[in-house]
């Protein structure tokens, strides 16, 4: 049982350049999330989406776009990668994310990005 | 608003001794906590979570919380520090009625031999 699978696990970019990190889950879960780790940060929430079909802006989206293309992937964009986007980047899955509803999130390994 | 805070960067603690990392939230309703740890060039792995019922909930490793209303804390503890523990330490919380987990900046856990 894979859980949530990402790819790639390393890149480097260039400034301007574009790239989508796949995410894809295989626990049959409503929701998928994109966070970026850095340093003294914490987990900072970039989008999500709560079901198929919606996505949704979290705390830092600027900069980035998401495509739920189906219940088992979620994929997020950089348009024009900037060294401010130079982070670790986690995708997660939870079975249900109905405000009443509580189940914990299942995380991928990470992509390391670099831009330079 | 919902927010969480981890007041220690880092954590040291012998081996065999008891550890406790320190979590205090901030909600507007009633909390959904969770403690999360992450392993070097790994991903966030769930260790626990409270979501009503009692105040003292058993994890995964041994691992328990403790939640504190009064105090609006959220520790996580273990009786006896191995080795193995030493990793970074997120705690997480949820209001009733948001749609998304707030984490902490995350507090790094070294058990020494």
């Amino acid at each position: 049982n894979a859980g949530v699978t990402q790819t790639p696990k390393f890149q480097v970019l260039k400034t301007g350049q574009s790239m989508t990190l796949q995410c894809a889950q295989d626990m049959n879960h409503n929701s998928m999330y994109w966070y970026r780790q850095d340093p003294g940060m914490g987990l900072r929430l970039i989008y999500y989406s709560a079901s198929e079909g919606t996505t949704d802006k979290g705390e830092v989206p600027n900069g980035y776009n998401v495509s739920r293309l189906n219940k088992r992937e979620f994929s997020l964009r950089l348009e024009s990668a900037a060294p401010s986007q130079t982070s670790v980047y986690f995708c997660a899955s939870s079975e249900a994310w109905r405000t009443w509803e509580n189940t914990e999130a299942f995380f991928g390994q990470g992509t390391r990005l670099t831009v330079v | 608003a919902q927010s969480v805070a981890q007041p220690e960067d880092q954590v040291n603690v012998a081996e065999g001794n008891p550890l406790t990392v320190k979590c205090t939230y901030s909600v507007s309703g009633n909390p959904y906590l969770f403690w999360y740890v992450q392993y070097p060039n790994r991903g966030l792995q769930f260790l626990l979570k409270y979501i009503t019922g009692d105040n003292l909930v058993k994890g995964s490793y041994g691992f328990e919380a403790e939640f504190n209303k009064s105090q609006t804390s959220f520790h996580l503890k273990k009786p006896s520090a191995l080795v193995s523990d030493s990793a970074l330490y997120f705690c997480a919380v949820r209001d009733y009625g948001y749609s998304t987990l707030t984490f902490g900046k995350g507090t790094m856990l070294l058990v020494s031999p």
